[in-house]
């Protein structure tokens, strides 16, 4: 079966940071490319950033690009997101996933909080 | 970037109603559209993708029609474990955009 946890996640105060994990098991990661999506209470999806299986390639939204920064271990099956200069407006349930280019397979999400 | 505006907001129907959910893209995608269903506290879930593809195991009562700007997600007989909210996405252009989602509710 296939399934992606994410962890890392909760309460942050603004200008900090947090890494987020994201660990597949029942299939191999390293096939893949893989997304994060995050969705604030309440609100819509949001794609924030992917990499390519091989991890020579990444792509980030505007409103992340320079704070964020997608990565994978293949080796451990896991993908990350480190997030760094938080906002409030970065309060969210994150989302990893897979697919180039939609979202067949998606993890529980994780909630992170940015509050003082 | 490409906005994905939905519509209605909120669907009211009854259990074995035809339903028909509109995604319209500030500019062309041509097919590049996916669908999602999520339901409360959970993930979404893959319905469609290139316009009108049903993902593996999907009920066959979903269809997806449209190109260019103008894309429908229609279910023929509502179930009620199809009352949640749909979200189209484009993949024609990055960043990937969603719209804002449409609700179907129980009326």
């Amino acid at each position: 079966e296939v399934r992606l946890v994410e962890s890392g996640g909760g309460l942050v105060q603004p200008g900090g940071s947090l890494r987020l994990s994201c660990t597949a098991s029942g299939f191999t990661l390293s096939n893949y490319e893989m997304n994060w999506v995050r969705q604030a209470p309440g609100k819509g999806l949001e794609w924030i950033s992917n990499i390519s299986s091989s991890d020579n390639n990444k792509n980030y939204a505007e409103s992340v690009k320079g704070r964020f920064t997608i990565s994978r271990d293949n080796a451990k099956n896991s993908v990350y997101l480190q997030m760094n200069s938080l906002r409030a407006e970065d309060s969210a349930i994150y989302y990893c996933a897979t697919g180039d280019v939609y979202f067949r397979h998606w993890g529980q999400g994780t909630l992170v909080t940015v509050s003082s | 970037d490409i906005q994905m505006t939905q519509f209605p907001y909120t669907l009211s129907a009854n259990v074995g109603d035809k339903v028909t959910l509109t995604c319209r893209a500030s500019q062309s995608i041509r097919s590049w559209l996916a669908w999602y269903q999520q339901k409360p506290g959970k993930a979404p879930h893959l319905l469609i993708y290139k316009v009108s593809i049903l993902e593996s195991g999907v009920p066959s009562r979903f269809s997806g029609s449209g190109s260019g700007t103008e894309f429908t997600l229609s279910i023929s007989r509502l179930q009620p474990d199809d009352f949640a909210t749909y979200y189209c996405q484009q993949y024609n252009t990055y960043p990937w955009t969603f719209g804002q989602g449409t609700k179907v509710e129980i009326k």
